[in-house]
């Protein structure tokens, strides 16, 4: 059974200082691994998607790592903001291009204090 | 802009009752999912379209369906709600092997 598990679930951290989240998985075959931010009460949106062959790809403040190995991801956020507060989501896909199933982790619930 | 919206974003109903979540994306999208969101679980896919016409069951399919008459709407129909169907869900849609954009949400509670 394809599974994504994230750690920690719930962080809080101090503005400006930064931080790491950790995704696993066990997923076949793989296709390709997502972040995605999700506000309260909101939608999620994605900030990353790594295929195979990258291992780090960044967007602004986020960095993401992939280490298909492992099979393990991390999002590292840096000089956090209070708009970081969010629910961050790892998303795995699996199977063929056209026909690709997503499993969702259950999120790290990120809070930011002033 | 296009977008993908959802409505209503708020609804309280009874055991028993049938509800039409609606779904409407501007994209020209050929794929649209519905999830549910709840606490303790990762997004689970209820039903998914690849096109006009199209449906497919996900992993929590049982007491909803879909159907697809045009490119823009999936509505999702709860056939008789149950307390166990409380829940948020999220509409979303993609191009085929793209990412997937979601809706608001709908946060349904049945009583």
């Amino acid at each position: 059974k394809n599974q994504v598990e994230q750690s920690p679930q719930s962080l809080i951290i101090l503005e400006g200082k930064n931080c790491t989240l950790q995704c696993n998985y066990t997923v076949s075959p793989f296709s390709n691994l997502r972040w995605y931010k999700q506000d309260t009460g909101r939608g999620p949106v994605s900030l990353t998607i790594m295929t195979f062959s990258e291992n780090t790809k960044s967007n602004g403040r986020y960095t993401a790592t992939l280490d298909a190995d492992t099979k393990q991801s991390s999002l590292h956020i840096t000089a956090s903001q209070l708009s970081d507060s969010a629910s961050y989501i790892c998303v795995v896909s699996a199977g063929d291009f056209g026909n690709e199933k997503l499993t969702f982790g259950t999120g790290t619930r990120l809070t930011i204090i002033p | 802009d296009a977008e993908i919206t959802q409505s209503p974003r708020h609804k309280i109903t009874e055991t028993g009752r049938q509800v039409t979540l609606a779904c409407h994306q501007t994209w020209n999208h050929n794929n649209m999912f519905w999830y549910r969101q709840d606490l303790g679980h990762g997004l689970r896919l209820i039903h998914y379209s690849y096109g006009v016409h199209d449906t497919n069951k996900g992993e929590v399919s049982d007491g909803y369906s879909v159907s697809r008459s045009n490119t823009e709407d999936l509505p999702l129909t709860l056939e008789s709600a149950a307390s166990s169907q409380t829940s948020v869900y999220f509409c979303a849609s993609s191009r085929t092997g793209n990412e997937q954009f979601f809706g608001p949400g709908t946060r349904l509670t049945v009583l």
